[in-house]
């Protein structure tokens, strides 16, 4: 069964760096795109950005353009989020999801999600 | 004015059906987006449940009972989702979500309430 397990979180300064990360199983990985989605305590889901099969093409949101870059090892099968310039308001549970096709097309398995917290 | 826009709440009693909007911006047509939906419970991540553009045009998530679907209300210029035979479980938010200019668009999400 499909299994996305991410990493990285933890509590970081306002304009510091963290990079997640996302260890995928139980499905070709290197055959579908790859989100990342954020929830901040007791909001909604905002993407975050999704970047295609063979890792060709990236597109973001736009509170994070700029400063997030999304990228893949497929031969590790894991997926990454590199966060710089990180604000207050980018404080969330980052889930890691699995595209339905291998571009750009709906999330369908979510990961538990990793909790950043920015915070001086 | 947003993308897209659903109801904060709504509420329903078990066994009756629920019906869940999520309104394009004006200027977007709803005939032409595929909407997708996901149910989230607290302290779980989301989960896929469909996506609808057309009869032709529809997924069911893995293991999403028949009783989730998807269409559309054209004059309300609305993605729908119905859920029938409402149970106690199917409390939860529901979000709505359409690719537009690039980026995945969610809506705010609807809290149902099973009562």
């Amino acid at each position: 069964q499909v299994r996305l397990v991410e990493s990285g979180g933890g509590v970081v300064q306002p304009g510091r760096s963290l990079r997640l990360s996302c260890a995928a199983s139980g499905f070709s990985f290197s055959s579908y795109g790859m989100h990342w989605v954020r929830q901040a305590p007791g909001k909604g889901l905002e993407w975050v950005a999704v970047i295609w099969f063979d890792g060709n093409y990236e597109y973001y949101g736009e509170s994070v353009r700029g400063r997030f870059t999304i990228s893949r090892d497929n031969y590790e099968s894991t997926l990454y989020l590199q966060m710089n310039s990180l604000r207050a308001e980018d404080t969330a549970v980052y889930y890691c999801a699995k595209s339905t096709d291998d571009y750009s097309d709906a999330p369908d398995y979510w990961g538990q999600g990793t909790l950043v917290t920015v915070s001086s | 004015q947003p993308v897209v826009t659903q109801p904060t709440s709504l509420s329903a009693s078990p066994g009756a059906s629920a019906r869940f909007t999520c309104t394009l911006r004006s200027g977007l047509s709803v005939g032409t987006f595929r909407i997708s939906w996901y149910q989230q419970k607290p302290g779980s991540p989301p989960r896929y449940l469909l996506r609808y553009k057309s009869d032709s045009d529809q997924q069911q998530g893995s293991g999403v009972p028949s009783r989730f679907s998807g269409s559309k209300d054209t004059l309300a210029n609305a993605g729908l989702l119905l859920i029938s035979g409402l149970q106690s479980e199917d409390e939860a938010d529901y979000f709505c979500a359409i690719w537009y200019s690039y980026t995945w668009v969610f809506g705010g999400g609807t809290r149902l309430t099973v009562l």
